[in-house]
């Protein structure tokens, strides 16, 4: 099972501020099956980026996305109130696996 | 538009089962795997496994397999996730979502159920 572990668990930022956010993988990735995810408190997850680089439909530009094989990279260019929240790597290889979540909080 | 509509919050002891339903509109139920995740309160992400209904066909997360079964039911449009033999670990939120693959290659979850708390407690 491909382990992603992400990094920091919480980052405290104001709004305006760039959100640099990090998905390592146990063992490589093809970009195609990395995505990304945002939670909000109370909600489902919503897609924000998937083949590591592709924004999905109606997803801010101030979102990308970078990286291959183990080390990936989540960007958020200037933080929004609305961005405040929990992110989520996830890999499609032969199964599933998400990361362990980073948690964008207001300084 | 296409929605994931899952059934009511249930509450039951341990060693029981539970049975959550996910109802799909706006699109064709049989062209897309359905996936279910859960999240226990304040954890992360964890993948369950996924039903081909168009074949029937499942895959389950190794954790998972010998006490859940996912069904479908396509008259209705319907996926369903049965759990068994629960225990406190198991209260958690269940989610059901769609699968996108296209012929490029990308698969990823583009839409998810609402949620469905499933509390196990005595």
């Amino acid at each position: 099972e491909i382990v992603l572990t992400q990094s920091p668990g919480t980052l405290s930022l104001s709004p305006g501020d760039r959100a640099t956010l990090s998905c390592r993988a146990s063992q490589s990735v093809s970009s195609t099956y990395l995505t990304w995810y945002q939670q909000k408190p109370g909600q489902a997850p919503r897609l924000l980026i998937y083949g590591a680089s592709r924004r999905a439909t109606g997803i801010p530009d101030r979102f990308s996305g970078t990286g291959s094989g183990t080390d990936f990279t989540l960007t958020i260019s200037r933080l929004e109130p609305e961005d405040f929240a929990v992110y989520y790597c996830q890999q499609y290889g032969n199964s599933v696996t998400f990361g362990g979540g980073t948690k964008v909080e207001i300084k | 538009q296409v929605q994931l509509v899952q059934s009511g919050a249930e509450v039951r002891e341990p060693g029981a089962s539970v049975k959550v339903s996910c109802k799909a509109s706006g699109y064709t139920f049989t062209g897309y795997h359905m996936h279910w995740v859960r999240q226990a309160p304040g954890r992360g992400l964890e993948w369950m496994g996924w039903i081909n209904p168009n074949s029937g066909d499942t895959s389950y997360a190794q954790k998972f397999q010998g006490w859940v079964t996912m069904t479908s039911d396509t008259s209705i449009s319907t996926a369903y996730m049965e759990l068994s033999r629960l225990t406190s670990d198991d209260t958690a939120a269940y989610y059901c979502v769609r699968c996108h693959y296209d012929r490029s290659g990308y698969s990823y979850f583009d839409y998810w159920g609402q949620g469905t708390l499933v509390t196990v407690s005595s």
